[in-house]
Formats: structure tokens, C-alpha cells, sequence
């Protein structure tokens, strides 16, 4: 059981460049949902997802976007990489109301854009 | 609406001393709350879970947190600390039942623990 995968770990991207984070998880969960951290700011919601389908902005979606065409994949796209973007990116998933469950973490991806 | 304060950005203990991490929220509905621990370069782990049941909350490594509704509390607590516990930690606040089914993090609690 692999849980929550996420890919690459690491990348670098010029600005004005574009590039999908990959986000994949086997728990069959049905919520789903993007967040970057930023030093001293906790985490931020950019996207999230309560099925396959469905997809709903968070707090901070401004230059990203999202696609839920299965149950297992929630892929976040950067049309227009800028340094702004420069973060750490994690995918989490949840069985249901993730005020019961919470939340299952990716290891995250570190994203520079230069 | 519902937030969630993490009242030190960092602590730092000795081993072997107790460890608090103070946090306090704000919410309209009966909260369900939280604590994560990020170790440096991970993701993020649960680290115990309050959703209206017993007020206090054991989780794992020997980490235990108090709900308080009166002083809207969560405060995490360890005994003692171990080097391993050097991590930053997250309190995490949602609504039962809320439109979103989202989390709303605080800006996190660093620890550091001296031998």
C-alpha cells in the first residue's frame, strides 16, 4: 500500500516555463487536495477535490490548475512558472470529511523557479 | 469563521525536560482538531486527533493534547523530550460537516530539543 505518491521530489523551472506535479493515491479515497508551504506560513489550500470530476478552488489558486478525471489522480498544473511559485507542494488525500479522518500526506515537492 | 493560532514559532527544550506546544483556536460549530509533525525534509505525519470523543487525546511517540472549549485550547504536551522529537508541529482545525472537507493549518511550532 503506497499510499500517497507524489512526482518529481525536486525541480527547477525558468520562469514563463510550465510543468505538472503528479499526484497519485491507491487508498481509494475520495477527497483530495493541494497545498504548498511557504517557511513560516504553514500550509496554504490551492486546490481541492471531493471526486472524480469535481474540483473547487482554495485559498491561493492564482497560476494553478487542477484535473480530476479518476479516483486515484489529482495532477496540479503551472501554466507560467513565476518565483512566487518557488515553494513546497504537497498532495494530501482523505476517505471522507477529513474532520474525522484527516488528512494522508505526500512526501511533497520542492519546487524552484528561477 | 474558523482559525487556528500556534501561540510560539519555536521552542526549544533539553532532553529529558517536558515539551509544550500551545495552540488556540476559533470556531463557530464543535471543532475537530489536530496535531501534525513535519520532520525536516518530510511530509507531514498525524500525530493525534480530537473529534468531540474523550477531551484528552493520546497519540503516538507519547504525545498527548487537551481539548479545553473553555479557554478554546489544544495545547500538545510530551513528559519528556527525545532528540527524535525535534520536528516542526502543526495544529490543524476543521468543522464536522463543513462545504469544504478542508483543514485550516497554523503556521506551525518548530522544536528544538538540546542534549
Amino acid at each position: 500500500n503506497a499510499g500517497v505518491t507524489q512526482t518529481p521530489k525536486f525541480r527547477i523551472l525558468k520562469i514563463g516555463q510550465s510543468m505538472t506535479l503528479q499526484c497519485t493515491q491507491d487508498m481509494n479515497h475520495n477527497y483530495m487536495y493541494w497545498y504548498r508551504q511557504d517557511p513560516g506560513m504553514g500550509l496554504k489550500l490551492i486546490y481541492y477535490s471531493v471526486g472524480a470530476g469535481i474540483t473547487d478552488k482554495g485559498e491561493v489558486p492564482n497560476g494553478y490548475n487542477v484535473s480530476r478525471s479518476t479516483t486515484e489522480d489529482f495532477p496540479l498544473r503551472l501554466e507560467l512558472a513565476a518565483p512566487s511559485q518557488t515553494s513546497v507542494y504537497f498532495c494530501a488525500s482523505s476517505y471522507r470529511d477529513p474532520a474525522n479522518y484527516g488528512y494522508t500526506f505526500g512526501s511533497g515537492t520542492r519546487l524552484t523557479v528561477v | 469563521a474558523q482559525s487556528v493560532t500556534q501561540l510560539d514559532s519555536h521552542v526549544s527544550v533539553s532532553e529529558g525536560t517536558p515539551v509544550l506546544l500551545r495552540c488556540n483556536y476559533s470556531s463557530s460549530y464543535s471543532p475537530s482538531l489536530f496535531w501534525y509533525v513535519q520532520h525536516p525534509n518530510k511530509g507531514l505525519q498525524l500525530l493525534l486527533k480530537y473529534t468531540s470523543a474523550a477531551t484528552l487525546v493520546k497519540g503516538i511517540n507519547g504525545f498527548e493534547a487537551e481539548f479545553k472549549k473553555s479557554e478554546t485550547s489544544f495545547h500538545l504536551t510530551k513528559p519528556s523530550a527525545h532528540m527524535s522529537d525535534a520536528a516542526e508541529y502543526f495544529c490543524v482545525v476543521s468543522i464536522y460537516g463543513g462545504s469544504q472537507g478542508n483543514l485550516i493549518f497554523g503556521k506551525g511550532t518548530k522544536l528544538s530539543v538540546k542534549p
